[in-house]
């Protein structure tokens, strides 16, 4: 699986937009780029995913460019409720035995 | 709506004494996994199980076993639970072909 590196922590303040970048440089050609969210004492929850260009649903919005080696998780005008830890995940799980591999995510503050 | 709950938010054990941790999903998915979350490590992979009665490593196995007689149901085990296995464990369930995964609330385990 293709390794993501991601900044550790951001900050940023209520109604702003903040866009977390993920890098994978050794992304394959099947390979999905996929983001989720965990709150404290609670399990991961699905943001958002995507395979080239922009995908966009209520939540947030997805960026990748052609070359794909990078992707950027944009989270327009945040709340305190965003305040979270965000993973972004590459790889191929059409098999169905493939497994996802998480990173430390970007701990994720939202200041009023 | 997908659930996926988990036998104990909590748990104390000693060391040496033989561990349960029961997770069930209720939208007959095929896939299901065990994965533990450290501070600073983010979220590993235990096990995975893609149907009935199968099951694979992930990448950290070691002290761990698991069970999966039933569908919806999969069961890691600590054979002889030691002071470095506490952590938060979290199972997450996925629909064999889909990438999403739904994780269930976690159990933080203590060992003393």
């Amino acid at each position: 699986l293709a390794k993501t590196t991601q900044p550790i922590s951001m900050d940023s303040y209520e109604g702003q937009e903040v866009n977390i970048t993920c890098s994978h440089n050794n992304i394959a050609t099947n390979d999905y780029i996929t983001w989720y969210q965990q709150f404290p004492s609670q399990g991961p929850r699905f943001i958002i995913q995507g395979y080239k260009t922009k995908v966009t649903n209520e939540v947030a919005s997805l960026f990748i460019p052609a070359d794909r080696k990078s992707s950027t998780l944009s989270l327009p005008r945040v709340s305190l409720s965003d305040t979270a830890v965000y993973y972004c995940l590459v790889g191929d799980w059409d098999t169905g035995r493939r497994a996802l591999t998480f990173g430390s995510g970007t701990r994720l503050q939202v200041q009023p | 709506d997908v659930k996926v709950t988990q036998s104990s938010r909590y748990l104390v054990k000693r060391t040496g004494e033989k561990v349960f941790l029961e997770c069930v999903q209720d939208m007959d998915h095929e896939n299901m996994f065990w994965y533990r979350q450290d501070p600073g490590l983010g979220l590993r992979l235990i096990y995975f199980s893609y149907d009935v009665k199968m099951k694979e490593k992930g990448d950290i196995p070691e002290g761990y076993s698991v069970s999966r007689e039933k569908k919806e149901r999969f069961s890691l085990i600590l054979e002889s639970a030691s002071t470095n296995q506490t952590s938060m464990y979290l199972c997450a369930s996925r629909r064999s072909g889909q990438r999403e995964q739904y994780f269930g609330p976690g159990t933080r385990l203590t060992v003393t």
